[in-house]
């Protein structure tokens, strides 16, 4: 009974490199969402997606990318890795209708 | 505007009191629902109770009720007989199902809230 599976728990970068967050969910849910969450602030949405091979922006996308081309997997790409990107990020899915997000346990990620 | 805004961000409760944490909302949109989720130290997010705009009694889920006041859009979090394992950051968050915009929640800034024995 998995649910979310995020790898890595935590990760290092240096400024300009880049790297793959994965997300995999095993609830056949249509509905994935990639979410950011700085130091006593709550989580903001970076990217979504409503099914596979569609994807689309959400409130902070820019320095990020995402693809879908199954339903269950949903990975957040890091292209030039900059300071601003250190937060913890987390993977969400949800059923239809108005089911809850289920999260991931975060991936905590710092650029020095 | 904030479209969720928590006021408290924290708040120190006995044990076995009963705790409110406060939520007000900012949606134009007529179909809505609003999510309460509860972060522990450990940082997991955890589903724990949902109202939808539409629904005419308040959700409960066994020690959490939500006091959801539609004309003054507002979405409390009720925890009853509070225990030591309730101490966590609580968000609360809302998802617009006509706002046009990005699905996804949107969440307010969090109460971090400490039980005392």
């Amino acid at each position: 009974n998995a649910g979310v599976t995020q790898t890595p728990k935590f990760r290092i970068l240096k400024i300009g490199q880049s790297m793959t967050l994965q997300c995999a969910q095993d609830m056949n849910h249509n509905y994935m969402y990639w979410y950011r969450q700085d130091p006593g602030m709550g989580l903001k949405l970076i990217y979504y997606s409503v099914g596979a091979g569609i994807t689309d922006k959400g409130e902070v996308p820019n320095g990020y990318n995402v693809s879908r081309s199954t339903t269950e997997d949903f990975p957040l790409r890091l292209e030039l890795a900059a300071p601003s990107q250190t937060s913890v990020y987390f993977c969400a899915s949800r059923g239809g209708g108005g089911q809850p997000q289920h999260f991931g346990d975060g991936t905590r990620l710092s650029i020095l | 505007a904030q479209k969720i805004t928590q006021t408290q961000p924290g708040m120190f409760v006995q044990e076995k009191e009963a705790v409110t944490l406060d939520c007000t909302y900012d949606t134009s949109d007529p179909s809505y629902g609003l999510f309460w989720y509860k972060q522990p130290s450990s940082g997991e997010m955890i589903f724990l109770i949902y109202q939808g705009s539409y629904d005419q009694q308040n959700a409960t889920e066994g020690r959490y009720s939500l006091n959801f006041q539609k004309a003054r859009k507002s979405a409390n979090l009720v925890i009853s007989a509070s225990q030591l394992g309730d101490s966590a950051m609580y968000f609360c968050a809302m998802r617009e199902w006509n706002g046009g915009g990005a699905d996804g929640l949107t969440f307010g800034k969090g109460t971090h809230l400490i039980i005392q024995p």
